[in-house]
């Protein structure tokens, strides 16, 4: 079952946060965050490891969850280029597969 | 820099049709993937590659099978392309070991069935 990100779409000005939730019904062992642009491929933000191990980009940051099962990323001071659509990928059992939530549409206007 | 390209950015194919949608990545990575991107829906899994020859169905494999005959390349392949196919298909390699290494995602080939 695909985890649940909220909200589905969100608008900002520059210079305003966000927060994107990825909530999971069965419990995780990781949960990966990717940004998609229009037309490109996705591109790995961050990973958040059961037992507190992140892994990622310094300028992002996240959050995880093991007993709510969820995630959440947080876009501080928003820039147009973090335009885009966001995906978290959960992995339930120490594999290598993930499953990705539908997605969250960020637009940052001037 | 890891590069994962797919053979075709657009393509258009006929109801019935054999498609083979090729991805070949360049960092010696042990896992592959394809998925496919439809709308609200995110990306679903469609199968994964951990070795040369080996697979394993991921959660939309019906009508669809795969070839990794050589560890940088993964082909998906559409039997009897059918309009419901119709959709952007992405490919993505990370090394083995589990979920705790990033993937990478080639451009997409956005396939329209008619």
């Amino acid at each position: 079952q695909q985890p649940v990100q909220s909200p589905q779409a969100v608008i900002l000005r520059e210079g305003e946060d966000a927060v994107i939730n990825c909530s999971s019904s069965k419990a995780l062992y990781s949960v990966h965050w990717y940004r998609q642009k229009h037309g490109e491929a996705p591109v790995f933000l961050m990973i958040l490891l059961k037992g507190g191990e992140q892994k990622g980009h310094e300028k992002i940051s996240a959050s995880f969850n093991e007993k709510k099962q969820q995630s959440s990323l947080y876009l501080t001071a928003s820039q147009l280029s973090y335009s885009g659509t966001y995906f978290c990928g959960t992995d339930s059992n120490a594999g290598n597969m993930l499953t990705f939530g539908g997605g969250t549409r960020l637009m940052v206007k001037p | 820099d890891v590069k994962v390209t797919q053979s075709s950015r657009y393509l258009v194919k006929r109801t019935g049709e054999k498609v083979f949608l090729e991805c070949v990545q360049d960092m010696d990575h042990e896992n592959m993937f394809w998925y496919r991107q439809d709308p609200g829906l995110g990306l679903r899994l469609i199968y994964f590659s951990y070795d040369v020859k080996m697979k394993e169905k991921g959660d939309i494999p019906e009508g669809y099978s795969v070839s990794r005959e050589k560890k940088e390349r993964f082909s998906l392949i559409l039997e009897s392309a059918s309009t419901n196919q119709t959709s952007m298909y992405l490919c993505a390699s990370c090394p083995g070991g589990g979920s705790i290494y990033e993937q990478y995602f080639g451009p997409g080939t956005r396939l329209t069935v008619t």
